[in-house]
Formats: structure tokens, sequence, C-alpha cells
């Protein structure tokens, strides 16, 4: 079975910050990793995604993540917070084949606020 | 293109009754999947529909059911409701070969008095 921990339930940063998002799985074959956002009373927005290949994706709105194997972790960046980051992220993972694939795990999620 | 819709937004029921939410899928996407999310937490899988049959089921009990139908738009059945039912349903949809790839609609609220 696969898990996702995101570290910190809370993160606030200033506009014009870096932004960091922590996550890190868990899972027995090769994952596929995703970050998703979630603005208040609306659904989950897909943020970008790793399935193979190059180990640092770049997402919408100046997102990026990298995969680091060895860590077991697909951190979230921004180099520069804007005010309409605002919201909450979450990590999952599912794998590419199995009775999981297709199932995604979700972390506990992360609220991110930014203050001017 | 159309996105992955979902009704109703809200709906308030009683603890024993049942409910039906219903979720139309992403134009050319085939496989359908349902996420319950509680309050301050992440969603959880519920099950997936993938040419009309239940195509995987996470930890939810057997009164959670649901249907997919041949248009791929599919309906989450809740009988005998529990207060702990009150949550945020997810509906996502995937395309052909790739249902690890999941847009979400954007759900149903559902109060359980």
């Amino acid at each position: 079975a696969q898990s996702v921990t995101q570290l910190g339930s809370h993160v606030s940063v200033s506009e014009g910050a870096l932004v960091l998002l922590r996550c890190n799985y868990s899972s027995s074959v090769p994952p596929y990793l995703f970050w998703y956002v979630q603005y208040p009373n609306q659904g989950l927005q897909l943020l970008l995604k790793y399935t193979t290949g190059a180990t640092l994706v770049k997402g919408i709105n100046g997102f990026e993540a990298e995969f680091k194997k060895s860590e077991t972790s697909f951190h979230l960046t921004k180099p520069s917070a804007h005010m309409s980051d605002a919201a909450e992220y979450f990590c999952a993972v599912t794998i590419a084949g199995g009775t999981s694939y297709g199932k995604l795990t979700f972390g506990q999620g992360t609220i991110l606020t930014v203050h001017p | 293109e159309t996105g992955v819709t979902q009704s109703p937004t809200h709906l308030i029921k009683t603890r024993g009754q049942q409910v039906t939410l219903r979720c139309s899928s992403q134009s050319g996407h085939n496989t359908v999947s349902w996420y319950q999310q509680a309050l301050g937490q992440g969603p959880q899988f519920i099950f997936q529909y993938y040419r009309e049959e239940e195509n995987g089921r996470g930890n939810f009990p057997p009164r959670f059911s649901g249907l997919q139908f041949p248009n791929y738009s599919s309906e989450l059945n809740v009988n005998a409701l529990e207060l702990d039912d009150s949550a945020l349903y997810l509906c996502a949809s995937s395309s052909p070969g790739q249902n690890y790839e999941q847009y979400f609609g954007p759900g149903t609220r559902l109060t359980v008095t």
C-alpha cells in the first residue's frame, strides 16, 4: 500500500517569498506523484505530476516539484509567492499497475497563507 | 471541452436516509472515481468505475455503492446515512489508459443531521 505524509499542516509566507511545501511518500514500487490545489468550497485542481522521466517537473502557476527517490520526497516549490496562491495543497500518490492503479492516496493537506 | 460536473452542490439529509449523488465525466474520459473528503482531511478513495464495472474499492462499507452509465456518467449512492458521512464528495474522471491522472469536479457537500 502507498502512503503520503505532508509535513506541516499550515505554512505561512510573505508575498514574494519562496514557497516550500513538503511531501514524503511510501511505496514499494515506483510511484506516480501529484500535487493538487484546493480553493475554499471548490474541487481539486491538478498542479503538476511525476510519472517517469525528468525528475524536476513544472506545473501551472509557476509551481514545480522534484522527485527524489533516495529521499522518498516530492516537495512543491514556487520562487515567489503571490496572494492568489493562498489555498490548501494536497500531495497524492498512486502506482503504475496492480490493484492500486488509479487509486489516489492523498496526504492530509497543507494550508498555505500568504501575507502582504 | 466540458469539465467534470457534479450535482447537487449541497445536500442536507437526516440520519438513516438514502442519498444519490451524480457526476458527469469530462469529454473523452471513460473512468470515474469517487472520493470522500471529511472536514480538515485529505480525500479518501471510495471506488472507481470503468466500462460500467467497479474497478477497485477503498475501505468503505457496502452501503456505499455506485453505478456508471454508457455515457460514462456516474452515481454514488449511500444508504442508511450516518452522521460521519457528512463530507465533501468528489468525483474525478480520467482518460483511457491514463486513469491515474484524474480531473476533479467541484464536489457535493453532504450534511447529515
